[in-house]
């Protein structure tokens, strides 16, 4: 089945830093790569996604670059602000979604 | 905005018992998900809901999980005998289509078993 592993798993930037997570996927058959923010306490919100059709896409602040051929996926912050910090997962869905182990991500004001 | 809703927030029960745990998935969706997440570990699949039957269930579903939607709104999970190792947050999610679709999740319902 399928097996995503992301890195790393805990992040410390500067705010107005760039930060970047990466995952890897093993199963050729994904084609959806969403990823999500999880505050403490709450439900996983979805805050970007790219397809299997498309290598880039951005919105705002955050980018997510998907490469087929390596089988991996990085989440891209740039500028980032205190309020940034959440754990982030990513995720390949072959239907159901398989989640990576997260990455802590802490701006430091 | 449209979101998913969960109750109970917090449910705490003994051991052996039955818990039910409700959601109400968005209500244009047609796909429904049932994840768990044990305190600081990822979050993983239970099992999916579509037509009024499972899709697909994981190692974890076993026969004391099970799922329902009782009404047009509301989808739950009941597990029959609760187990110290049940204890985690419970999230449903719903999706308008399935590959591909974006899973929108809940609030979650903590789940404590002492």
């Amino acid at each position: 089945g399928e097996n995503v592993e992301q890195h790393p798993s805990t992040l410390s930037v500067q705010e107005g830093d760039s930060a970047v997570i990466k995952c890897t996927y093993s199963d050729s058959a994904s084609n959806y790569f969403p990823w999500y923010k999880q505050e403490l306490g709450k439900g996983p919100q979805l805050i970007i996604d790219i397809r299997s059709n498309v290598g880039e896409k951005k919105d705002q602040r955050i980018a997510v670059t998907l490469n087929k051929t390596a089988k991996h996926f990085s989440l891209h912050i740039t500028e980032t602000q205190p309020e940034d910090s959440a754990v982030y997962f990513c995720a390949a869905n072959t239907g159901k979604l398989i989640f990576g182990q997260g990455t802590t991500l802490q701006v430091k004001p | 905005e449209p979101e998913v809703t969960q109750t109970p927030s917090h449910q705490v029960t003994q051991m052996g018992q039955e818990v039910i745990l409700r959601c109400v998935p968005i209500s244009n969706h047609l796909y429904f998900y049932w994840y768990r997440q044990i305190l600081g570990q990822k979050v993983e699949f239970l099992v999916s809901f579509y037509n009024n039957e499972i899709s697909e269930k994981s190692e974890i579903f076993d026969d004391q999980f099970s799922v329902e939607r009782p009404d047009g709104s509301n989808f739950t999970l009941k597990i029959r005998s609760t187990k110290l190792e049940d204890s985690a947050m419970y999230f449903c999610a719903s999706s308008e289509f399935r590959q591909g679709g974006e899973q929108y999740f809940g609030p979650g319902t903590r789940l404590t078993v002492t």
